[in-house]
């Protein structure tokens, strides 16, 4: 069965505290693997999509990178702004690019 | 920027009223998906649209959820009657399939509170 882990629930850092956030996924056939940004009472906002182990995407304190059995999103040096859920998703090559989603981990950055 | 269009934002309701969503893609996405979110989980999909047609709505609750996208644009998604069970964030998506990448991009969604 298809699935998406993400670890750990919550996470809280000290503003300029790098870290890591964890997604492990088990799916037939990966066409892509997603990373969301969700604030509170909104829908989620789209960051980035890894196709291929190894590939790695940036954008501003947030790399993301990809292996054959998970995903991290690092965050370097954050900032109280950089607080928000981080949303996981994969999509598999039968799924109609439906996708599976992970729970979410709940990002605080503390000034 | 273009955004995908969700209204209204907030909905209170009593049990057993209906209610009603509506969603509005960006422009040109041909695949629209309604989602809904219960608070600190991931979104779960009640039905996905291609133009006017349903590709899947396996989840959705049919007795007493319907969804409709008439003319392949915006979509309506509606409940009868809402249940205490049904409070959520309802989530409208939309994307455009471009060889093998397919991203989706959501609204701002609706925020159900059922009394």
């Amino acid at each position: 069965e298809d699935q998406v882990t993400q670890s750990p629930e919550a996470l809280r850092l000290q503003e300029g505290e790098s870290s890591s956030l964890n997604c492990s996924y088990t799916v037939s056939g990966l066409r892509g693997l997603f990373w969301y940004r969700q604030d509170p009472g909104k829908g989620p906002e789209f960051l980035f999509t890894l196709y291929s182990a190894g590939e790695e995407k940036e954008k501003e304190r947030l790399k993301a990178t990809l292996t054959k059995k998970e995903s991290f999103l690092h965050i370097t040096a954050p900032k109280p702004e950089d607080s928000a859920t981080y949303l996981c998703a994969v999509q598999a090559w039968d799924s109609n690019y439906q996708l599976i989603w992970g729970a979410g981990t709940k990002l605080i950055i503390k000034p | 920027e273009a955004e995908v269009a969700q209204s209204p934002r907030y909905k209170i309701t009593e049990k057993s009223q209906a209610v009603a969503f509506w969603c509005d893609p960006i422009s040109g996405h041909a695949t629209l998906y309604w989602y809904r979110q219960i608070l600190g989980q991931g979104p779960e999909l009640l039905v996905q649209f291609q133009d006017e047609s349903v590709v899947d709505d396996s989840q959705l609750p049919k007795d007493r959820f319907s969804a409709e996208r008439l003319k392949g644009v915006d979509s309506t998604l509606k409940i009868q009657p809402a249940e205490l069970g049904d409070s959520a964030m309802y989530l409208c998506a939309s994307s455009l399939i471009v060889g093998t990448t397919d991203t989706q991009y959501f609204g701002p969604g609706t925020r159900l509170t059922v009394l």
